[in-house]
């Protein structure tokens, strides 16, 4: 299998604009997850998703964020408008069985 | 309140050394899951190995091994014959309320010299 996907592997964008991060899980596997990881905060759960409906958007920072997965194969993470504060590095992992997770290789933000 | 600790948050040994890390948790759940994930400078979060907390026997693979203490609520992951490989950051997590959402520790540094 190819592993986790995401795309675009870096993104720099300007304050204000819209951001999109894509993501196609492992085939298989029913749920998907959206971390974000700064120095400061360390490694963060987003939202995820069980069989493509979303559980838990608690850790959603703010409404410039929203997530949605279409089906079982892709989802997306959006941010608009975008601030500096957004710059990051952006992770989406799967998993199948209870609890085990396995991740992408991550976007890395810029917003300047 | 569920937590991961990981009080060493840099380590440094010579190639071919053991090293152990150490990660302790906080829960009222009596069956889990704990994971180590290992973080490379390719940034790339890698699942290094698993223990279900219902089995006594310590999870191993390869040159990973763990030392579960369920009582000490204590999760510590030894790599033996280090491999300059290994250099990286490594993460203690855990499941949130017996829910599918990790909790994650703050990280080890660990570099492994030459």
């Amino acid at each position: 299998d190819a592993g986790v996907i995401q795309s675009p592997r870096h993104e720099v964008t300007e304050m204000g604009q819209e951001v999109t991060l894509r993501c196609k899980p492992i085939s298989g596997h029913n749920s998907l997850f959206w971390y974000r990881q700064t120095m400061m905060r360390g490694l963060e759960l987003l939202i995820y998703f069980n069989n493509n409906v979303p559980i838990d958007d608690s850790g959603m920072p703010e409404d410039r964020f929203s997530a949605k997965m279409p089906n079982a194969s892709f989802s997306t993470l959006k941010i608009q408008p975008s601030e500096p504060r957004d710059s990051a590095v952006y992770f989406c992992a799967s998993s199948f069985r209870w609890h085990e997770q396995y991740f992408g290789p991550g976007t890395r933000l810029t917003v300047t | 309140a569920q937590t991961v600790t990981q009080s060493q948050p840099e380590m440094s040994v010579q190639e071919a050394e053991t090293v152990t890390l150490s990660c302790t948790y906080d829960t009222s759940e009596n069956n889990y899951y704990l994971f180590w994930y290992k973080q490379p400078p390719s940034r790339q979060m890698i699942l290094v190995i698993r223990q279900e907390a219902y089995k006594q026997q310590n999870a191993t693979e390869n040159r990973f091994s763990v030392n579960f203490q369920k009582a000490a609520k204590s999760f510590s992951l030894k790599i033996s014959d280090s491999q300059l490989g290994d250099t990286a950051m490594y993460f203690c997590a855990f499941p949130f309320q017996g829910a599918q959402k990790l909790v994650f520790g703050q990280g080890t540094r660990l570099t492994i010299n030459p």
